[in-house]
């Protein structure tokens, strides 16, 4: 079954540095999303992504943050300078339209622990 | 979207029928009621989803009541596997082609199953 593929599965990092998180969506998806889950709380929408553009963003997703598609395949997340609490699960998830517009389909998750 | 309701926790036995109930009085005509569910670290996995009738897959069943305000996902025979927190999710058709399509998580009902 076709899955979407995140690295790295955990990565730890010092307050203030860049942080890319990497996603790759299904091949024949056209919809990307970012979310996000601090521990022990609620799946958190940060951003989705249609037609190598931002299509919606949530409050989370400030200028800290940015998305890019930077070929055919990835999709990542980029945190500028990270801050405490940054740190969460981030998963990335993608979709298809017409019959399949109703299913994302999500990574595993990557780890993001910042000290 | 609107919002949905459901118990913070439920517990069931193994290899019993479990029934996770969803309040939704707030439906709109257009909104598909969507199911995730997300085991123990991992990222959200698609159940099933249904508009007004009763919707069958090999994952679980989901039941629609009649004025759509309340609907019940049912899991046959629950499994060890099945631990997982369950969210119930509405989506507006409206969005499904369009470059949003999102999903909105709530809290959602952490399941246990005792062997």
């Amino acid at each position: 079954e076709p899955e979407v593929t995140q690295t790295p599965s955990h990565q730890v990092t010092q307050m203030g540095q860049e942080v890319i998180l990497r996603c790759v969506p299904i091949s024949n998806h056209l919809y990307f999303y970012w979310y996000r889950q601090i521990l022990g709380q609620k799946v958190e929408f940060l951003v989705s992504f249609y037609n190598n553009e931002i299509s919606e963003k949530s409050e989370i997703f400030d200028d800290q943050f940015s998305v890019e598609r930077p070929d055919g395949s990835n999709f990542t997340l980029k945190i500028r300078s990270t801050k405490l609490e940054d740190s969460a699960m981030y998963f990335c998830a993608s979709r298809d339209r017409g019959a399949g517009a109703n299913v994302l389909t999500f990574g595993a998750g990557s780890r993001l622990t910042v000290l | 979207d609107a919002k949905t309701t459901q118990p913070n926790s439920m517990e069931s036995n193994e290899e019993e029928p479990v029934h996770l109930p969803c309040n939704h009085s707030t439906i709109s005509g257009t909104d598909y009621i969507h199911w995730y569910r997300q085991l123990p670290s991992q990222g959200p996995e698609y159940v099933i989803h249904g508009l007004t009738s009763n919707v069958n897959n090999r994952m679980a069943s989901l039941a629609i009541a009649e004025d759509r305000k309340s609907s019940t996902l049912i899991l046959h025979r629950a499994t060890l596997r099945d631990a997982a927190v369950y969210y119930c999710i509405l989506r507006d058709v409206w969005n499904y082609g369009g470059s949003q399509g999102n999903l909105i998580f709530g809290k959602g009902t952490k399941l246990s199953v005792k062997p």
